[in-house]
């Protein structure tokens, strides 16, 4: 069983086009995350949900919208595909925002924008 | 506000020799450390943590201690294996927001 899964794994896409990236988790967790991995492997919070309400908003371009449509589920949706905006994508969950804390993370999905 | 500085790599060591990556922090507060580990084409995987000064994470032998006093976390294994070959990533979180990485350390590890 997969605590954190992601989908797809893999996006390859043309420019101005919109997408998602979906992820489940069956932990029971009440928190989520969505960051950003680029070329030289620096990771960036972009979102985080604690039971279904946006906590974290980082200065991510409008162009990305979470949603969370229960604690379970965080999918990304990227409108107007960016060259830029290739990179891989993690989501993340925990038990709960606390500093403590341990995030369990999923295998990722590699975007490339054509 | 808050900032990991992790050595840069890669990393390049013979299979039995010891490690160290250095890792060094700026935050707000009392943060909780940690030492997450990516393998190729994985997601990262939580190695260690320590939530106060003085304490020592610690796994699959590797150990990190908490210093309050030089703000830093560094990792350390006595002898590393092949399998050992990944990205080794410092964090913290001072209870402000979430994690905050460092830019990764590569390490290769040889026959």
């Amino acid at each position: 069983d997969t605590a954190v899964s992601q989908t797809p794994k893999y996006l390859v896409t043309q420019m101005g086009n919109d997408k998602s990236i979906k992820c489940e988790q069956n932990l029971g967790h009440d928190t989520m995350y969505w960051y950003k991995q680029d070329s030289k492997k620096f990771l960036k919070i972009m979102f985080s949900y604690n039971n279904k309400e946006l906590i974290i908003n980082e200065t991510v371009p409008n162009r990305f919208s979470p949603k969370s449509p229960d604690k379970a589920h965080l999918n990304l949706h990227i409108n107007s595909l960016e060259l830029g905006d290739s990179a891989v994508y993690f989501c993340a969950s925990s038990q709960d925002s606390n500093r403590n804390e341990k995030l369990f993370f999923g295998s990722g999905t590699q975007l490339s924008v054509l | 506000g808050n900032s990991v500085t992790q050595m840069e790599g890669p990393v390049t060591l013979s299979e039995e020799a010891f490690l160290t990556i250095n890792c060094t922090y700026t935050a707000t507060g009392y943060p909780s450390l940690f030492w997450y580990v990516q393998y190729p084409g994985e997601g990262l995987q939580l190695l260690l943590k320590a939530t106060k000064a003085d304490d020592k994470g610690s796994n699959k032998g590797f150990e990190a201690t908490y210093r309050k006093e030089t703000t830093s976390f560094h990792l350390e294994k006595g002898s590393v294996q092949v399998s050992d070959s990944a990205v080794y990533f410092c964090a913290l979180n001072s209870g402000y927001s979430t994690l905050t990485f460092g830019k990764g350390t590569m390490l290769l590890v040889s026959p």
